[in-house]
């Protein structure tokens, strides 16, 4: 049973547009919610997080939002650039352990 | 500290050796975590320490998979009479126990099992 779903395997933007990354859960115990980057051959890069009594977080270009109600959270990238091309891992976190989504590979076109 | 290391980067295996992996985590970092990553999936957590303590252990880590921690610095995972279905990227993380949901990752070991 997945407890953390990205149901979108790819998504393409064009440069300079938004990217919009989205991510469901079923667990209403998890605490903390993260996003990792990961380009080929090498380990996941940590984003962003957001704790669960939050409903933004903003670093940057990026923007995290959690809608509890709804189990849902995305992960806002304005502008996109092309070294924003990478799987995107929409993660949980329910005490010590983070449980992963099978991740969104985003593509930045020209 | 340049980050959380792993060596070796690829190892490739006969099906029934033995093989070892090394994590270097970020040195301030008081807990070290072992994932396991196949091919479209996110990585799956395997076990965690905190110093040289073991602290939990998935029900994916069987028998034939042991890690140790021995003086809370650098782990190794060791997997024992490797199996065909024991190919995929390693992965160790580390974090500082008080932020345990912001884990650091290393570039992990590929392992390969003909």
């Amino acid at each position: 049973d997945q407890q953390v779903k990205q149901n979108s395997p790819s998504l393409s933007v064009q440069e300079g547009r938004i990217s919009i990354l989205n991510c469901d859960y079923t667990n209403s115990m998890f605490d903390y919610f993260l996003w990792y980057k990961k380009y080929p051959a090498e380990g996941p890069t940590f984003l962003i997080s957001i704790s669960s009594i939050k409903d933004k977080n903003e670093d940057g270009r990026f923007t995290v939002f959690l809608n509890k109600s709804a189990k849902h959270l995305s992960l806002h990238i304005v502008p996109s650039q092309p070294g924003d091309s990478a799987v995107y891992f929409c993660a949980a976190s329910a005490g010590d352990k983070i449980i992963f989504g099978k991740g969104t590979r985003l593509h930045i076109l020209p | 500290d340049t980050g959380v290391s792993q060596d070796p980067r690829h190892k490739i295996t006969k099906r029934g050796q033995n093989v070892t992996f090394r994590c270097d985590p970020i040195s301030e970092h008081n807990r070290l975590y072992w994932y396991r990553q196949t091919l479209g999936q996110g990585p799956e957590f395997l076990t965690y320490f905190q110093n040289e303590a073991q602290l939990e252990k998935s029900r994916l880590l069987s028998d034939r998979f042991s890690a140790e921690r021995p003086k809370g610095s650098f782990s190794t995972l060791e997997i024992q009479r490797t199996e065909q279905g024991d190919s995929a990227m390693y992965l160790c993380a580390s974090s500082f126990s008080r932020a345990p949901y912001e884990q650091y990752f290393g570039p992990g070991t590929r392992l390969t099992v003909t």
